[in-house]
């Protein structure tokens, strides 16, 4: 079946815009997952949803990051003003109720 | 706090050589440990995990045991492919919680 998918693949944005990345998980995951992955680390942990509500939104950053999930399928990720220290590689991951969880391909974000 | 540290690399080796990728880790109480693998092009990837102390973790001829003692989980193979260069994560999640923790990921290049 269909995995994980994330759009858009690539995204170059000037310093100051706002940005939307989407996420579209597997048909019947509760679960949905955003992590922030620079180059040469590890993912960083944003922001877990179960259902349409965020339960635990403690790797935010600072206000100019928001999600949201208001179908309780499809997540947007948004970033206002953004800085180039937000360029990264942004993955979304779903899962059931804890069980394993099956990334994306992640979204490849530039702010020059 | 929380966290997780790989071998650096990258590691370099010919095929059919031993593998061996350190993982220890700090964490309050009693966490599941993960060996996460990312492929050339693909998105993250679960290899193994384990979710109690001395349990051992096993796929595609990977192995790694939970030692609560030491506080690691290294990954381990006896015998190397080509197909097996990828970058390896080693990540945790605690007990109650949803989120993964990474480490830094290990790039692992087989030369035939």
């Amino acid at each position: 079946g269909a995995g994980v998918s994330q759009t858009p693949s690539n995204k170059v944005t000037e310093k100051g815009k706002y940005v939307e990345l989407r996420c579209d998980p597997i048909s019947g995951h509760t679960a949905l997952y955003w992590y922030r992955q620079s180059l040469g680390q590890g993912p960083e942990f944003l922001i877990y949803f179960q259902g349409t509500g965020a339960a635990d939104d403690s790797g935010l950053p600072n206000d100019r990051f928001f999600a949201v999930r208001p179908e309780g399928s499809v997540s947007t990720l948004k970033i206002q003003r953004t800085e180039r220290g937000d360029s990264a590689v942004y993955l979304c991951a779903s899962s059931l109720q804890g069980h394993e969880q099956y990334f994306g391909p992640g979204t490849r974000l530039t702010v020059t | 706090g929380n966290s997780v540290t790989q071998m650096e690399g990258p590691v370099t080796l010919s095929e059919e050589a031993f593998l061996t990728i350190n993982c220890t880790y700090t964490a309050t109480g009693y966490p599941s440990l993960f060996w996460y693998v990312q492929y050339p092009g693909e998105g993250l990837q679960l290899l193994l995990k384990a979710t109690k102390a001395d349990d051992k973790g096993s796929n595609k001829g990977f192995e790694a045991t939970y030692r609560k003692e030491t506080t690691s989980f290294h990954l381990e193979k006896g015998s190397v492919q080509v197909s097996d260069s990828a970058v390896y994560f080693c990540a945790l999640r605690l007990q109650g919680a949803q989120k993964l923790v990474f480490g830094q990921g290990t790039r692992l290049t087989i030369n035939p």
